[in-house]
């Protein structure tokens, strides 16, 4: 299958930094690309989808100038999370699809963040 | 909105014996794919089987099998002699018009 890479897997960040993580296609391009959240033993929560060369689109309650996404190319999507505090504390994890339709979709590593 | 259910939060099964996950699902759309997807503890998705909406004829895959009722909106997942490594999260997924949309899973665990 496709490989998305996802990096750091995982980050400590001091509250009140900000924190990147890449997501990244390997073997094909991708237009759009997913963000998802995940807290212990539960599901995978969309975010926000990343358009290249858009506007990310966020979920209702996701905060657009607290989790920055960047989808700079068609092989590269960024989140950051700008001023960190303890609750943002999660697992992150990006997905993105090979083609333009609803085929499956293959995720990244996903990414634990820590913010003391 | 598409909603997935998956009603058993927890199931175990004793290795080399059978286990059925169950999922049901809700939508509007006629043209759609049904995924599920297992999360073991390094908590990589990882795709375990994939049926698109108008094939008839049930996905296989290895021991990895599903039941697909249309009608019924339902989506089981079967794995065959169970092995300690399919101890992991399992999530059904739908994808249609939406991104994917997950169900809340079921943490099936393989005992020896």
């Amino acid at each position: 299958g496709a490989v998305v890479s996802q990096h750091p897997s995982w980050v400590i960040c001091k509250s009140g930094t900000s924190v990147k993580i890449e997501c990244r296609s390997l073997d094909f391009q991708a237009t759009t690309m997913f963000w998802y959240r995940q807290f212990p033993k539960q599901s995978l929560m969309l975010m926000a989808t990343s358009n290249e060369g858009s506007k990310a689109t966020y979920e209702q309650g996701v905060e657009k100038d607290k989790f920055l996404i960047n989808h700079a190319s068609l092989t590269l999507s960024t989140l950051t999370v700008t001023s960190a505090h303890p609750e943002d504390s999660s697992f992150y994890i990006c997905s993105a699809r090979p083609g333009q339709g609803r085929e499956e979709a293959f995720f990244g590593q996903g990414t634990r963040l820590t913010v003391v | 909105a598409q909603t997935v259910t998956q009603s058993q939060p927890e199931m175990s099964v004793q290795e080399a014996e059978t286990v059925t996950l169950s999922c049901t699902y809700d939508t509007s759309e006629s043209n759609y794919y049904l995924f599920w997807y297992k999360q073991p503890p390094s908590r990589q998705m990882i795709l375990v089987i994939r049926q698109e909406a108008y094939k008839q004829q049930n996905a296989t895959e290895n021991r990895f099998s599903v039941n697909f009722q249309k009608a019924a909106k339902s989506f089981s997942l079967k794995i065959s002699d169970s092995q300690l490594g399919d101890t992991a999260m399992y999530f059904c997924a739908f994808s249609g018009n939406t991104p994917l949309v997950f169900g809340k899973g079921t943490r099936l665990s393989v005992i020896a």
